[in-house]
């Protein structure tokens, strides 16, 4: 199972938008609606920000948002702040025997 | 609160073997599937194992399958990774995370889990 692909750099000025795309196939996201967003800053572990496409944990700023059009989900973060500088990773349930599949992973830079 | 704390890593040489811990506490361990995942140095993530929620079945990259084997005690709260035949390329840090459809959370703080010789 080969990994889902994401820009490896992605960066703005404070204020912005941006928005961080992960591309599948019909075998994970273009079949199931389990796409789940992860950030982690350096030395942390991941943690969750989106699942199911768009649904943000208790907690998460409503600044990240996500979305998904064919095999290619997105992830959103509008009024780019100084914390927002992460790596970004995305996953989805997929139907090989893995049964979910990472994204190779953004790094946001503010 | 719902908290995930691995323990168990260490240096090892190429061959050796290695037994990794996750210790959960502020949710019922039982009602979830349980995973691991790793991070080599500057790499992105990587599934290595999960397991069901009795423990009744186990799934495995195919990198650590016949060398690794995941399971669980649920009367202890604990998930446990044992890793024989180790390499080189297995270095990494090691999370465990509780597992719902489609999602990871919470993550441990991971362990980290260097082979070499």
């Amino acid at each position: 199972q080969s990994a889902l692909t994401q820009p490896a750099s992605v960066s703005g000025s404070p204020g912005q938008s941006i928005t961080i795309s992960c591309t599948g196939t019909s075998s994970d996201i273009g079949t199931y609606n389990y796409v789940s967003w992860y950030q982690q800053h350096p030395g942390k572990a991941p943690k969750l920000i989106i699942y199911d496409v768009s649904n943000r944990p208790s907690g998460v700023s409503n600044r990240f948002s996500g979305s998904k059009s064919g095999n290619t989900a997105s992830l959103t973060i509008s009024g780019l702040q100084a914390e927002d500088e992460a790596d970004y990773y995305c996953c989805s349930y997929t139907t090989t025997t893995t049964l979910d599949v990472f994204g190779t992973g953004t790094k946001v830079t503010v | 609160q719902v908290q995930l704390v691995e323990s168990g890593g260490g240096l090892v040489k190429p061959g050796g073997s290695l037994r990794l811990s996750c210790a959960a506490s502020g949710f019922t361990f039982s009602d979830y599937y349980m995973t691991w995942i790793r991070q080599a140095p500057a790499k992105g993530l990587e599934w290595v194992s999960y397991i069901t929620d009795i423990g009744k079945a186990q799934y495995y990259a195919d990198s650590v399958k016949g060398r690794f084997t995941i399971s669980r005690d649920n009367a202890e709260n604990s998930l446990y990774l044992q890793m024989n035949s180790l390499r080189a390329e297995d270095t990494a840090v090691y999370y465990c995370a509780r597992r719902r459809a489609g999602r990871f959370d919470p993550w441990g703080q991971g362990t980290l889990v260097t082979v070499s010789s």
